[in-house]
């Protein structure tokens, strides 16, 4: 069964400091991992999708990695902002292709 | 191209009463996963559908139920809900077994009282 644990669990920090988002899987044998982002209430929205044939994957400010052999998955966000402000989730699939996720960090930039 | 559509929005029911929440996948997807969310936890899986049959379930009990239509669309229901049952219920399409990643919809707040 997989298992994710995503740390830390929650990150204050002041407007345009590089942030460091780390999540951990038990069951490495996944084709795919995705980042997504939570709003208050909301649903949620992708950010990320790494396959496993890659390392990492880029989209503005924000860099995913993937490193299978270790379980884990790493999210940076360079130059925070304000609206950057929400929950961020990794999913990763199981053996039967079910993405589970994590409890998510919980991310507050203050300006 | 519309994404994933969840109606309704927010609900409010009685404890002991049944609901049923109903989802359109993005265009394009032909499998929908539904999953719970309680406040401060993160997403759970309930089940899958695909071809309109119930493809994986997660570990929730038999009040939980759910239908897949030709169109893909879906419907989940809950019967005789529980205060325990408040929560957001989210709706996720995809396509290949999720190979290209999923898409969820804005989620459906349930409220039981």
């Amino acid at each position: 069964k997989q298992e994710v644990t995503q740390i830390p669990a929650a990150l204050s920090v002041p407007e345009g400091e590089n942030l460091v988002l780390n999540c951990s899987f038990t069951d490495s044998a996944i084709y795919n991992l995705q980042w997504f982002r939570q709003d208050p209430g909301k649903g949620l929205t992708s950010l990320l999708l790494i396959q496993s044939s890659q390392r990492e994957q880029t989209s503005g400010r924000l860099n995913a990695s993937l490193d299978k052999s270790s379980g884990r998955s790493t999210l940076y966000i360079a130059a925070s902002q304000p609206g950057d402000s929400a929950t961020y989730l990794c999913a990763v699939p199981g053996g039967s292709y079910i993405p589970t996720f994590g409890r998510g960090t919980s991310l507050i930039v203050h300006p | 191209d519309a994404g994933v559509t969840q109606s309704p929005t927010h609900l409010i029911k009685t404890r002991g009463q049944q609901v049923t929440l109903r989802c359109s996948p993005k265009s394009g997807h032909d499998t929908v996963s539904w999953y719970q969310q309680a406040l401060g936890q993160g997403p759970q899986f309930i089940f899958q559908y695909y071809e309109e049959e119930e493809r994986q379930r997660g570990n929730f009990p038999d009040r939980f139920s759910g239908h897949q239509f030709p169109n893909y669309s879906s419907e989940l229901n809950v019967n005789a809900l529980l205060l325990g049952d408040s929560a957001l219920y989210l709706c996720a399409s995809s396509s290949d077994r999720g190979g290209y990643g999923y898409t969820f919809g804005s989620g459906t707040r349930l409220t039981v009282v």
